[in-house]
């Protein structure tokens, strides 16, 4: 199975602890996203990589979050100082871009996170 | 700030017949539209897509169309199938596929 790949699948944490998410994308694919679902609402878009760059951050993202693409390959997303509305879904999704078109983004199976 | 809308949380039909799923937005700028697919515990799964320059796009019984003036976009499904039961999401974006905008969702269920 070569599709985007998120670990761990669940995390429970205590509030102000850290966790730190990975995902693994296509291995073709240079651009990276993350994302964060809440119940009822769709996923929202947190940031995103053009190989190693981080090229977008939305204002959801706070200072707690931080997310790296050191080598162009896999991600990580950081989350510091838990706050119990960060309960969430992360999902990491996974495109490529040529030129000036970019394929459809694809999903892996997230990450589902739940601060206590 | 809701720039894509699907207003029906939920939608149930029966086993053979059509399943049309609504999506509006608000944003003149989205060019390429595209529709998911979600189960339980599962990421969304891309289903079909279409770029603002057509007004209709068919992958065998999935199609899209797509109403610029009416900044309105639907997901037909025929026939429906009891597999076809999910959450779908209909999503949007501008400039390249940055930042793409889901709406809430819609929950099909297709009864046998």
């Amino acid at each position: 199975d070569t599709g985007v790949s998120q670990n761990p699948r669940h995390k429970i944490t205590k509030r102000g602890q850290n966790v730190t998410f990975r995902c693994d994308p296509i291995s073709e694919h240079n651009r990276l996203y993350w994302y964060r679902q809440t119940l009822g609402q769709g996923p929202e878009f947190l940031t995103y990589f053009q190989n190693e760059a981080q090229l977008e951050k939305s204002r959801l993202l706070s200072d707690r979050f931080s997310a790296e693409r050191p080598k162009g390959s896999f991600s990580t997303l950081e989350i510091q100082r838990t706050e119990q509305g960060d309960s969430a879904m992360y999902l990491c999704a996974s495109s490529r871009t040529s030129g000036w078109s970019t394929d459809t983004q694809y999903f892996g199976p997230g990450t589902r996170l739940t601060v206590l | 700030d809701q720039q894509v809308k699907q207003n029906s949380p939920s939608l149930s039909v029966q086993e053979g017949r059509i399943s049309i799923l609504n999506c509006d937005y608000t944003n003149s700028m989205f060019d390429y539209f595209l529709w998911y697919k979600k189960y339980p515990a599962e990421g969304p799964t891309f289903l079909i897509s279409i770029s603002s320059i057509k007004d209709k796009n068919e992958d065998g019984r999935f199609t899209v169309f797509l109403n610029k003036s009416a900044k309105h976009l639907s997901l037909h499904i025929v026939p429906s199938q009891p597999g076809d039961s999910a959450v779908y999401f209909c999503a949007a974006s501008a400039d390249n596929n940055n930042d793409m905008r889901f709406g809430a969702g819609t929950r099909l269920t297709v009864k046998p």
